[in-house]
């Protein structure tokens, strides 16, 4: 298995300003990844953390908004830039472990943008 | 492109009735099939998964799916709900060509009744 924590947990940011979120789980992994989950709605994908390079992003998602950091097998960072109201979501981490079939999320960092 | 519906926003179930959840996917090749659920204030937490073989699966909490090919359906049920059973269920698609990343539905709210 893996135990991921998140960091924060929770804030509250004005418009305009940025927020890093810490994603750091208990073992190596092979695949991290960040997903948003807006207000009511589903599960989104953001983007792919990729040890050693620059992250994937998915359709609709642009790295100057969500820059990703990974640093190492164990540790990740997004950072949600330039924030507005329509920002506000829970953001997941999640890794995968094997293939393809042992997949653990995060707690989420619930973000509300005032 | 792959896409995975949940018909059902919302659905009420009285405490001991049985409860299925409905979802459908769009997936070119063989898909690997996820239940998850998210309870207020909680994480996701994997209820079971389909990757091949027998067609009925088992999960955690007395869930149980099924996979029909025919149908592109991989319906959710439990037998007799308990009031802790009330949480949002999630229904997902793997991507077989891309390990780790998933494709969610728009999740179903259980509400549980006296």
């Amino acid at each position: 298995s893996a135990v991921i924590s998140q960091k924060p947990s929770r804030d509250i940011c004005q418009r305009g300003t940025s927020l890093t979120i810490q994603c750091q789980v208990d073992s190596q992994v092979t695949m991290m990844f960040w997903y948003r989950q807006q207000p009511g709605q589903s599960l989104t994908l953001i983007a792919t953390a990729n040890q050693g390079s620059e992250a994937t992003y998915e359709s609709g998602f642009v790295i100057d908004k969500f820059p990703i950091s990974r640093p190492n097998l164990t540790f990740s960072t997004l950072t949600v830039s330039n924030m507005s109201p329509e920002d506000s979501s829970i953001y997941l981490c999640s890794v995968e472990k094997g293939a393809g079939d042992q997949q653990f999320f995060g707690p989420g960092t619930r973000l509300t943008v005032l | 492109a792959q896409s995975v519906t949940q018909p059902d926003i919302h659905i009420t179930v009285s405490e001991g009735a049985s409860l299925e959840l409905r979802c459908n996917y769009s997936y070119g090749a063989t898909p690997y099939l996820f239940w998850y659920v998210q309870s207020p204030g909680q994480g996701l937490q994997l209820l079971l998964k389909y990757f091949s073989g027998d067609t009925l699966v088992q999960g955690i909490k007395g869930f149980e799916a099924e996979f029909k090919r025919s149908q592109s359906s991989f319906n959710l049920r439990k037998p007799s709900v308990h009031w802790s059973d009330a949480a949002e269920y999630f229904c997902a698609v793997g991507l077989t060509d891309s390990w780790g990343k998933f494709q969610f539905g728009a999740g179903t709210q259980v509400v549980v009744t006296p």
